[in-house]
């Protein structure tokens, strides 16, 4: 059963403390991203990897990191840097070249900072 | 001016109805267009993907696009209960461009 999954489905958070969202696609799909979406705004993108071993910053990259050690797994690091992380974080993967293709969606994470 | 407009709604309309869901964009170069669906609490899902302008259909789906306007529309025929979501249209410039998303409509379909 192809797709991709996102984990956990809902995480608390402390302030001060990092957390690690997962996601892994069986799609074979080389491009892999992260979004972030809040109420009344669109997605926002924090990272992208085109390849393995390779990632760029998105629009709003500050207070994340990201790492892309298999094509399969692409998981999203929310630091302690980032000021306002509690929102609704998706995960999505792409078969093409490049930010433009057309791009396939994770059921996403739910983080909330207590 | 924002490169992607999209009204937020909510839209409210009786089941069977035709539905028609806009998008307004200023970036003449965008020539990518797809439209998501994203039921509450979910990933957004790939409901129509269209080059360049002109009609696509799918079932009950039809996308426009008409780039003279730089305006790109979704229809939905004969509304069911089953397609209240939010529609999140998108778009991107070329190959090595990000997408660029609307904020998304809230359809709410009455039975």
């Amino acid at each position: 059963d192809g797709g991709i999954t996102q984990s956990p489905k809902y995480l608390f958070r402390k302030e001060g403390q990092n957390v690690t969202l997962s996601c892994e696609q069986n799609l074979n799909h080389d491009a892999m991203y992260w979004y972030r979406q809040d109420p009344g705004q669109g997605l926002r993108l924090i990272y992208y990897s085109q390849i393995v071993n390779d990632f760029q910053k998105g629009d709003i990259a500050e207070g994340y990191s990201v790492s892309r050690e298999k094509k399969e797994s692409f998981p999203l690091t929310v630091t302690s840097a980032q000021k306002n992380p509690t929102a609704f974080y998706l995960c999505a993967s792409g078969s093409g070249q490049g930010a433009s293709d057309t791009q396939y969606f994770g059921p996403g994470t739910r983080l909330t900072v207590l | 001016q924002k490169e992607v407009e999209q009204d937020p709604g909510p839209l409210s309309v009786p089941e069977g109805a035709i539905v028609s869901l806009n998008c307004t964009y200023s970036n003449s170069a965008f020539q990518y267009f797809m439209w998501y669906r994203q039921y509450s609490r979910k990933g957004p899902e790939l409901l129509m993907y269209t080059y360049s302008s002109g009609n696509k259909e799918d079932g009950r789906f039809t996308a426009q696009v008409d780039k003279s306007s730089k305006y790109i529309s979704l229809f939905i025929r004969d509304s069911q209960p089953s397609d209240s979501a939010t529609y999140l249209c998108a778009m991107s410039a070329g190959r090595d461009d990000k997408i660029i998303f609307g904020k998304g409509t809230r359809l709410h379909i009455l039975p």
